[in-house]
C-alpha cells in the first residue's frame, strides 16, 4: 500500500542533543513537506521541498534543517537551537497534478518530547 | 497574513446528534480543506472545495464554500462515536508555486457520548 511512513513514533532528545526523524513515502510525490503541531492550535510548516536537492524555508524553520537527496525521503533534523521542540511532527506530501498538489497526504506523526 | 478562526473550538454531544462548525478568514480563499485527526495520528483529508457556492457531501459529511469566498461550513449529521477527533479547515496560501503550504485553522475538537 502507498503511504507515508514516519519513524520513530516516540523521540525523547536531551538538552543540547540533534534529533533526527524520518519520513519515506512511496506514493511517488515530488513535493513533501514538514508541519509540527502544538495542542489547541493549528499546524504551522517548517520546511518544505518541491524537487530531489531543493527545500525552502517554512514559517518556523529556526532551530531545524532538511535534506532532500532522494525523491522518496525528507529527514527533518530538531537542533540544538530549537529551545522549545516538544511537538507532534507531521510529514507531507502532495501529488504533482494542477488539480490535486493542495491536497496534502500525511503520515501518523513522530511526538518528540525532551528529557 | 492569512488566518483562519474555527469555531467552536470544542464540542461535546451525544451519539445520533448533528454538528455545525464553521471556519472563517479575513482574506479570501480559492479553496478550502476539511481534515479530521484521530488521536496520535495525522490527518486526513475528508471534503475539497474549489467553487464559492459548492456544497459537497461525502457520507454523513458535508462542507460548504461560503459565497464571500471568507468562510466555510462543516456538518456532520447522526453523529457517531468514531467521529471523535480534530477537525480542522485550511486552505492554500495566495501566491507561490507549492499549493501543499497551507494555512490551517486551530481545530475543532469533537467529543461523541455514546
Amino acid at each position: 500500500d502507498g503511504g507515508i511512513t514516519q519513524s520513530p513514533k516516540y523521540l525523547f532528545r536531551k538538552e543540547g542533543q540533534n534529533v533526527t526523524l524520518s519520513c519515506e513515502q512511496n506514493l511517488n510525490h515530488d513535493a513533501m513537506y514538514w508541519y509540527r503541531q502544538d495542542p489547541g492550535q493549528g499546524l504551522r510548516l517548517i520546511y518544505y521541498s518541491q524537487i530531489v536537492n531543493d527545500f525552502q524555508k517554512g514559517d518556523i524553520a529556526e532551530g531545524y534543517s532538511v535534506s532532500r537527496e532522494k525523491k522518496e525521503s525528507f529527514p527533518l533534523t530538531v537542533t540544538s537551537a530549537q529551545k522549545n521542540p516538544t511537538a507532534f511532527y507531521l510529514c507531507a506530501s502532495t501529488p504533482p497534478t494542477p488539480s490535486g498538489n493542495e491536497k496534502l497526504f500525511f503520515g501518523s506523526g513522530t511526538q518528540l518530547s525532551v528529557l | 497574513g492569512q488566518q483562519l478562526n474555527q469555531s467552536p473550538q470544542s464540542m461535546f454531544i451525544q451519539e445520533g446528534e448533528d454538528v455545525s462548525m464553521n471556519c472563517t478568514s479575513s482574506s479570501i480563499f480559492n479553496t478550502w480543506l476539511w481534515y479530521k485527526q484521530d488521536p496520535g495520528e495525522g490527518p486526513v483529508l475528508l471534503i475539497a472545495l474549489y467553487k464559492a457556492g459548492e456544497l459537497t457531501s461525502n457520507g454523513r459529511l458535508t462542507a460548504q464554500f461560503g459565497i464571500t469566498r471568507k468562510d466555510s461550513f462543516l456538518n456532520i449529521s447522526a453523529s457517531i462515536p468514531s467521529d471523535v477527533g480534530i477537525y480542522f479547515c485550511a486552505g492554500p496560501r495566495a501566491g507561490g508555486t507549492s499549493y501543499g503550504k497551507l494555512t490551517f485553522g486551530q481545530g475543532t475538537i469533537l467529543t461523541v457520548h455514546p
